[in-house]
């Protein structure tokens, strides 16, 4: 199976920068991902990850280290409508398809 | 303004009982995924579809769980008979695979259904 541990819960000021760290334990690593999810909504894709280095996009970033077995995600200039659950998760190769293993989910609350 | 669409959006049974829920993916896409989401054990895959063929279903308890697809644009999950233990929000989400690709790289997540077995 995959482990995946993420923080439970951060808690930031409106217009500061919060990174998100995600850390796997997995074999047959086939990509990261973030999602964001709002309370009692489904969640919503935000960014990929599948060799090492920093993808950007707008105020969000999302970092991967495979050696590491590591990620963050990077919230910059945070708005009042980013408080939110970040989901990390964990694509494997498998026989049977790819399939996507979720960590908890951090909480993330922005404080005006 | 394409999205995948879930029914009913709350449900509420009595144990025992048995319980369909249905997803309509996003017209063209070829994958479909149900996780169930709670707080204890947040969100898990329960199944997967591609061209509406089971390709894993190994999330799921199969003594009372069943899930199909009768034609591209439905989707099933259905439980019989349901437990106070399976009461959570199920999720169906839907992503195109291409053919020159080996996988999809976004879901895309209907709005769920809320399900509470007393």
């Amino acid at each position: 199976g995959q482990n995946i541990d993420q923080p439970t819960e951060m808690t930031a000021t409106e217009g500061a920068i919060v990174q998100i760290n995600c850390t796997y334990q997995t074999s047959g690593f086939n990509g990261l991902f973030w999602y964001q999810q709002h309370a009692g909504e489904a969640p919503t894709f935000l960014s990929y990850n599948v060799l090492d280095g920093l993808e950007e996009k707008g105020r969000f970033s999302s970092f991967l280290s495979r050696s590491k077995g590591y990620s963050y995600l990077l919230l910059k200039e945070l708005q009042m409508k980013d408080s939110a659950s970040y989901l990390c998760a964990v694509r494997v190769f498998k026989a049977a398809g790819n399939k996507l293993t979720f960590g908890g989910g951090t909480r993330v609350l922005v404080k005006p | 303004d394409a999205r995948v669409t879930q029914t009913p959006r709350d449900k509420v049974t009595e144990m025992g009982q048995e319980v369909t829920m249905r997803c309509q993916p996003i017209l063209g896409h070829n994958t479909v995924f149900w996780y169930r989401q709670t707080m204890m054990q947040g969100l898990e895959l329960l199944a997967y579809f591609r061209n509406r063929a089971p390709l894993d279903d190994s999330g799921m308890p199969k003594d009372r769980f069943s899930a199909e697809m009768p034609d591209a644009t439905l989707a099933t999950l259905k439980i019989q008979p349901s437990e106070p233990r399976d009461s959570a929000v199920y999720f169906c989400a839907s992503g195109l695979r291409k053919a020159s690709a080996d996988m999809i790289n976004e879901q895309f997540f209907g709005p769920g259904t809320r399900l509470t077995v007393l």
